[in-house]
């Protein structure tokens, strides 16, 4: 079975600092990652996904991810955080043999400080 | 405007009684998810449809049931048996039964028992 582990629960940053959450995944196989985030008040919304290709995957709002298959890992990463970035960050993954089944990571809230 | 619409927003229920909760979705899409968002847990896979009448059990369906008797349509019936139903629910759906197509959620349900 797949699981997925963001070892931060919560983050508080100020603004213009940079942001790395760690998203951990167990799964032997070829892997889907997706950083989904739900701000508040607002529907959950995909950020960023890796299907293939390049390891570096660039989102919206100018946060990327990068998959580094040896650490079975996919964290999240910003350079400068703005007070907008406030919201909860979920990091998910679909094994090649799970149909389009998600798992889901605990999630991470960032509180950024004006 | 195409999208998933989930009601009511919040629902309240007594202990002992069965609540259905609505998921519509004008996108198309052949596959509904239904999840449990508790805080700290992220999302855990309640039911799952990957096409009209046929439905398969997620992590957690225990005290849940759910039908696809249309394509846009995906009610989530939460049963007297399920011992914690407190709980944000999500409904989601996705283009296609197999592949690596993202998730698009709705607004979601927030149940309380009384």
């Amino acid at each position: 079975a797949q699981s997925v582990s963001q070892h931060n629960h919560h983050v508080i940053l100020s603004e213009a600092a940079s942001l790395e959450l760690g998203c951990n995944y167990s799964y032997g196989g070829t892997v889907n990652l997706f950083w989904y985030v739900q701000y508040p008040g607002q529907h959950l919304q995909l950020l960023l996904k890796y299907f293939s290709g390049d390891p570096l995957v660039k989102g919206i709002k100018g946060f990327e991810a990068e998959f580094i298959k040896s650490k079975f890992s996919f964290n999240l990463r910003k350079p400068s955080v703005q007070w907008s970035d406030t919201a909860e960050y979920f990091c998910a993954v679909k094994g090649n043999n799970a149909g389009n089944m998600l798992t889901f990571g605990g999630g991470t809230r960032l509180m950024v400080k004006p | 405007d195409g999208g998933i619409t989930q009601s009511p927003k919040y629902l309240f229920r007594k202990e002992g009684q069965n609540v259905t909760l609505s998921c519509e979705q004008n996108l198309n899409h052949d596959a509904m998810y239904w999840y449990r968002q508790d805080p700290g847990q992220g999302l855990r896979l309640i039911y799952y449809s990957q096409i009209v009448n046929d439905f398969q059990k997620g992590d957690i369906a225990e005290g849940y049931s759910v039908s696809r008797e249309k394509k846009e349509s995906f009610p989530l019936t939460v049963t007297s048996a399920q011992k914690n139903p407190t709980a944000f629910y999500l409904c989601a759906s996705s283009i296609g039964r197999e592949g690596a197509d993202t998730q698009y959620f709705g607004p979601g349900t927030r149940l309380t028992v009384l």
